[in-house]
């Protein structure tokens, strides 16, 4: 499964977009780009996936780039309890695990 | 319909006893994956497994460490002989499987080791 490059850190004001990078270079054809989030020491939330064309939800957007080399989740009008590690992974079709990295803490401040 | 419920939530046990920690996963699932966390660590792939059988094991120690999804009943991550570094948060994930292309994994409240 090809690698994924998050910045460590990022902070977002309450209301504001939060757009969180991910850098996948290596991805392949078949591999799908998948976020996650993790509140404190909660379990895991799915957020969201794509293949190719940027998707939507009630939670979050995600833009996939062109070459797929690239991609962003946004989300729309960050709250305090947005405040999480986020969790970028590509992950082929048909795999089993999947390999968190060390993700992005987002911090939405006040 | 219940998520992926894991149990204990917390678990204390002296150097040298065993652990055992269940997972049943959501209805409909019939994958499961078993991660580690350590203190202010990321999340660790430890094991996958369909029912009767381990698929990937390539994150499991390889000692004292072994996991079960029999035909009936949770998933049995067990821990034999604890050890203080095994002190961690253990997570269980479900899915429904890999005919659909996109593998979502739904993810347990997770079961906390304390070994003291």
């Amino acid at each position: 499964d090809a690698k994924t490059t998050q910045p460590t850190s990022m902070d977002c004001a309450e209301g504001r977009a939060a757009n969180l990078p991910c850098n996948h270079s290596t991805i392949s054809g078949n591999e799908y780009v998948y976020w996650y989030r993790q509140i404190h020491s909660q379990g895991p939330q799915y957020i969201i996936h794509g293949l190719k064309n940027n998707e939507t939800n009630e939670m979050a957007s995600l833009i996939i780039t062109e070459d797929r080399k690239s991609s962003t989740l946004i989300l729309p009008h960050a709250t305090l309890r947005d405040t999480a590690v986020y969790y970028c992974i590509v992950m082929r079709t048909n795999a089993g695990k999947s390999t968190f990295g060390d993700g992005t803490t987002l911090t939405v401040k006040p | 319909n219940a998520g992926v419920m894991q149990n204990p939530r917390h678990l204390v046990r002296r150097r040298g006893q065993e652990a055992r920690l269940r997972c049943s996963p959501m209805k409909g699932h019939s994958h499961v994956y078993w991660y580690r966390q350590l203190p202010e660590e990321g999340l660790k792939f430890m094991v996958y497994l369909q029912k009767e059988n381990i698929i990937d094991e390539s994150g499991m120690p390889k000692e004292r460490f072994s996991a079960e999804f029999p035909k009936e009943g949770p998933s049995i991550l067990r821990i034999q002989q604890v050890v203080r570094g095994d002190s961690a948060a253990y997570f269980c994930a479900s899915s429904p499987g890999l005919n659909s292309g996109a593998n979502v994994l739904t993810f347990g409240a997770g079961s906390r080791l304390t070994v003291l």
